[in-house]
């Protein structure tokens, strides 16, 4: 069972550059999510999804966008990239909201230089 | 915006203490979920709590969720070098979205 799984797991982009963060989920989970972590910090919560088609901000969504398709793919595309959004960015997936526990993948560590 | 806070934000133990952390909201939850995450690693889930006062064990690990629904704890008795990470709580106010606290990370030295 792969449960939810990221790629790339380590990328280095230049200012400017853009990307997309592919997150893919095997568990037919209607919630996903995106969040970073910054080093010794928590996580942000920067764009979730309720089920295919439909997207909404969280804390954190500028510079970012998602979109979902399906309910297996929930990817994040970085346009732009800048020096702050360096991070480790996860993926994770919840069979509903709240009182469901999230499954995160092993995350993408990008460096912005 | 709700907030969740935890204390310490940083400890240090030898094997074999106990170790507790703290997390408080600045607003009233409906549940609340612990997380895991080892050096390097992601996230694991843990466990919830949804009733008032409400107190789980997991072997060496005891949840507690407080009266008012604003506080929860975590308490490891006896610490293991296995038990090193950060552990965040979740909470969740009525249909919103879980909002992670600022996490504790605990160092365990054999």
């Amino acid at each position: 069972n792969a449960g939810v799984t990221q790629t790339p797991k380590f990328r280095i982009l230049k200012i400017g550059q853009s990307m997309t963060l592919q997150c893919t989920q095997d568990m037919n989970h209607n919630y996903m999510y995106w969040y970073r972590q910054d080093p010794g910090m928590g996580l942000k919560l920067i764009y979730y999804s309720v089920g295919a088609g439909i997207t909404d901000k969280g804390e954190v969504p500028n510079g970012y966008n998602v979109s979902r398709s399906t309910t297996e793919d929930f990817p994040l595309r970085l346009e732009l990239a800048a020096p702050s959004q360096t991070s480790v960015y996860f993926c994770a997936s919840s069979y509903g909201a709240g009182i469901q526990p999230q499954h995160f993948g092993d995350g993408t560590r990008l460096s912005i230089l | 915006g709700q907030q969740v806070m935890q204390i310490p934000q940083y400890q240090h133990v030898q094997e074999g203490e106990d170790f507790t952390t703290y997390c408080n909201s600045s607003t009233t939850l409906s549940n609340i979920q612990w997380y895991k995450q080892r050096p390097g690693g992601h996230p694991v889930f843990l466990i919830q709590l949804v009733k008032s006062g409400e107190v789980k064990k997991q072997k060496r690990l005891t949840f507690q969720f407080g009266e008012a629904k604003k506080n929860s704890s975590l308490h490891i008795t006896a610490t293991q070098t296995t038990d090193v990470g950060t552990y965040f709580c979740a909470g969740q106010t009525g249909f919103q979205k879980l909002v992670f606290g600022t996490g504790t990370r605990l160092l365990v030295s054999p």
